[in-house]
């Protein structure tokens, strides 16, 4: 019954190699979010997509990029990944009506050699 | 940024003692939301509670919400091993800005 389901639980990349995050929802939810938490940190929002219109945080770093091919379907692309990034990764989705909450996919975590 | 601060951002209990968080904000908020999240795991919402509530009871948790201090808790009864997580308080705000998560608070349960 996993409703947002983001893969791979784990991966490892190298220093400078480009790397894809995904993440699917059955939830059929309007906006989708992608947070990066470091170890006992809040997570920090990166950008949203309220349908298929994106919104990026001020201090996401140029680096990250995303994609929303369908209602169903977010992505995170880290172009040239630094040690920096070694993070969990969050996706999240919310059905943009007042006072619901966002239901969480179980993370990836990034770890780059 | 950063809008709400949990305190303590650590806490350690006995089973079955009652654990209280609190949750500070900054700015006017439309509701506020607690979620929990085991180790290396997503986070899980567990209650929201409007700007125009006082109080809220979900099974063992209880929420308060404080707009005049800009404050809330949220107190666990009666604790088990398995509510041993971090919690984090959210804030959402008017219009369409996202969620402001706070720093959380890491409760450790001791059976």
């Amino acid at each position: 019954d996993a409703m947002v389901i983001q893969n791979p639980r784990y991966q490892v990349t190298q220093f400078g190699k480009p790397v894809t995050l995904s993440c699917s929802q059955t939830l059929n939810h309007n906006v989708m979010y992608w947070y990066q938490q470091k170890s006992s940190q809040a997570p920090k929002l990166l950008f949203h997509y309220y349908d298929k219109d994106f919104n990026n945080e001020a201090d996401t770093p140029d680096n990250f990029q995303s994609r929303r091919p369908n209602t169903s379907f977010c992505f995170l692309d880290i172009r040239s990944p630094g040690l920096g990034d070694a993070a969990m990764y969050l996706c999240a989705t919310n059905p943009r009506v007042v006072d619901q909450p966002q239901h969480f996919g179980d993370g990836t975590r990034l770890s780059i050699l | 940024s950063q809008q709400g601060e949990e305190d303590p951002q650590a806490l350690s209990i006995q089973e079955g003692e009652n654990a209280t968080m609190n949750c500070s904000y900054k700015t006017s908020i439309n509701n506020l939301q607690w979620y929990r999240q085991n180790s290396g795991r997503g986070l899980v919402h567990l209650i929201l509670i409007r700007s125009n509530e006082r109080e809220k009871h979900s099974g063992r948790l209880r929420v308060t919400l404080d707009t005049s201090k800009k404050s809330s808790s949220l107190l666990i009864t009666a604790s088990r091993a398995a509510d041993t997580a971090s919690y984090f308080c959210a804030t959402d705000g008017s219009g369409n800005t996202p969620l402001v998560f706070g720093k959380g608070t890491r409760l450790s349960v001791i059976a």
